[in-house]
């Protein structure tokens, strides 16, 4: 089956460090990545896209990573502030009409 | 300015009754979605129409029938709402359709709750 899984339901981390997230798929063949942000009560919000012969993206203290061999997308936040903390899903583009949502990252940053 | 605005904000209701919600983009978008996220948090497609033409509907009950006035404007009416009907609703946008690189811009989402 068909399956996109973030790899924690919650990560808390403290302020300074980096937050490490991961998407994995299943039995997708995407050309491409994408990661919203969605905070509590609002509606998600795009944050980066990453194309399959691309190994890696940047946007200010962001990173993300795409190996099609591991079939895995790595999100990174360096210097994480509490500024931070949000809901991240990945999501990637099925048979070009629809997008597919992952199960989300809770990520919590302390001071 | 906003891009994609949805009313009501909330909405609590008795099961049995019938209930709209309304989206609006003003972002010149061709295409517009609903979302359904569960309790789980879980974003999943319901519809997607293109200039007022319906191109998804994800195997959701007949209760739920979307209406595209006009491009700019994707409204979801349920009919007999039941309990499991419960969760947020997102109304999103891009530009157009079957662009692999397109982002989709999300509004604040509606809050049902059917008691």
């Amino acid at each position: 089956s068909q399956k996109i899984e973030q790899n924690s339901e919650a990560l808390n981390i403290q302020e300074g460090k980096t937050a490490t997230l991961t998407c994995n798929y299943t039995n997708y063949s995407p050309a491409y990545l994408q990661w919203y942000r969605q905070d509590p009560g609002r509606g998600p919000v795009f944050l980066l896209l990453i194309r399959e012969n691309e190994k890696e993206k940047r946007k200010e203290r962001l990173k993300v990573t795409f190996d099609t061999t591991l079939k895995q997308s790595l999100f990174h936040i360096t210097a994480s502030q509490p500024a931070d903390s949000a809901t991240y899903l990945c999501a990637l583009w099925h048979n070009t009409d629809k997008l597919i949502f992952g199960t989300g990252t809770r990520l919590q940053v302390f001071p | 300015d906003t891009a994609v605005s949805q009313t009501p904000k909330y909405l609590v209701t008795q099961m049995g009754n019938d209930k709209s919600i309304k989206c609006e983009q003003n972002l010149g978008h061709d295409t517009m979605y609903w979302y359904k996220q569960d309790s789980k948090k879980f974003l999943k497609i319901m519809f997607s129409y293109n200039n007022k033409e319906l191109i998804i509907n994800e195997t959701v009950p007949n209760r739920f029938s979307p209406k595209s006035p006009d491009k700019a404007h994707l409204n979801l009416h349920i009919n007999s709402l039941e309990l499991g009907d419960s969760a947020v609703y997102f109304c999103a946008s891009s530009q157009s359709s079957g662009g692999v690189e397109e982002t989709q811009y999300f509004g604040p989402g509606t809050r049902l709750l059917v008691l």
